[in-house]
């Protein structure tokens, strides 16, 4: 099974500085990642994923990450944050070569945002 | 309908008692998966479900925990006998695709077991 570390439980950060929520997982011969957001009192949506083909994935309202195989590592970026970043963002991994747990994601602890005017 | 409906939003029981949460996945997704969000802990995998196959049950915590799906659709999860442990939201998910494990949340189910 996979395991995903998010190093930071929390990041604090002020408005329009940027921001790097760093994610490692367990190694794999190939994997899918995601990033989550969970807004406050919403369900988690989808930030931007990586299957395949170029290691830089951008995604929604200006994040993206950057897939190190060598390092195991998706680490999400913003160059400038917005007070309406604030939210909970969840690293996940698919581990397609795993049979039955083919669609099952494996997800990190979390990491909160919080942007501050 | 638009995206996946969960009930109840919110759900206070006392402990022993049994509880069902339904899930309503986005139409036409084959994939339903029911997780576990605690405070700190990220997000649990219980159980997964794709079309016709057997479910995935090896995230269940205990066997007070169970949960089917009928026709392909809905989705319940049942708890029996709780526990103030299992506290938590409740989180179901569907997919079309099985392979890229892209998921589409609903906004859980919130237990409290006092």
């Amino acid at each position: 099974a996979q395991s995903v570390t998010q190093l930071d439980s929390q990041v604090p950060v002020f408005e329009e500085a940027p921001v790097e929520l760093r994610c490692n997982y367990s190694s794999s011969v190939s994997v899918y990642l995601f990033w989550y957001v969970q807004y406050p009192n919403q369900g988690l949506q989808l930030l931007l994923k990586y299957l395949s083909g170029s290691t830089l994935v951008k995604g929604i309202n200006g994040f993206e990450a950057e897939f190190n195989k060598s390092q195991t590592s998706f680490h999400l970026r913003k160059p400038s944050v917005h007070i309406s970043d604030t939210a909970e963002y969840f690293c996940a991994v698919s581990d397609p070569d795993r049979g039955s747990t083919l669609g099952r994601l494996y997800f990190g602890r979390g990491t909160q945002l919080t942007v501050w005017p | 309908g638009a995206g996946v409906s969960q009930s109840p939003s919110n759900k206070v029981t006392e402990k022993g008692k049994d509880v069902e949460l339904r899930c309503d996945p986005i139409s036409g997704h084959t994939a339903l998966y029911w997780y576990r969000q605690s405070l700190g802990q990220g997000l649990e995998f219980l159980i997964y479900f794709q079309g016709n196959s057997a479910p995935d049950k090896s995230g269940l915590p205990s066997d007070r925990f169970s949960a089917e799906r009928t026709g392909g659709s809905v989705s319940t999860l049942t708890i029996q006998r709780t526990q103030q442990e299992d506290s938590a939201v409740y989180l179901c998910a569907s997919s079309r695709d099985r392979g890229t494990g892209e998921l589409f949340f609903g906004e859980g189910s919130r237990l409290t077991v006092l």
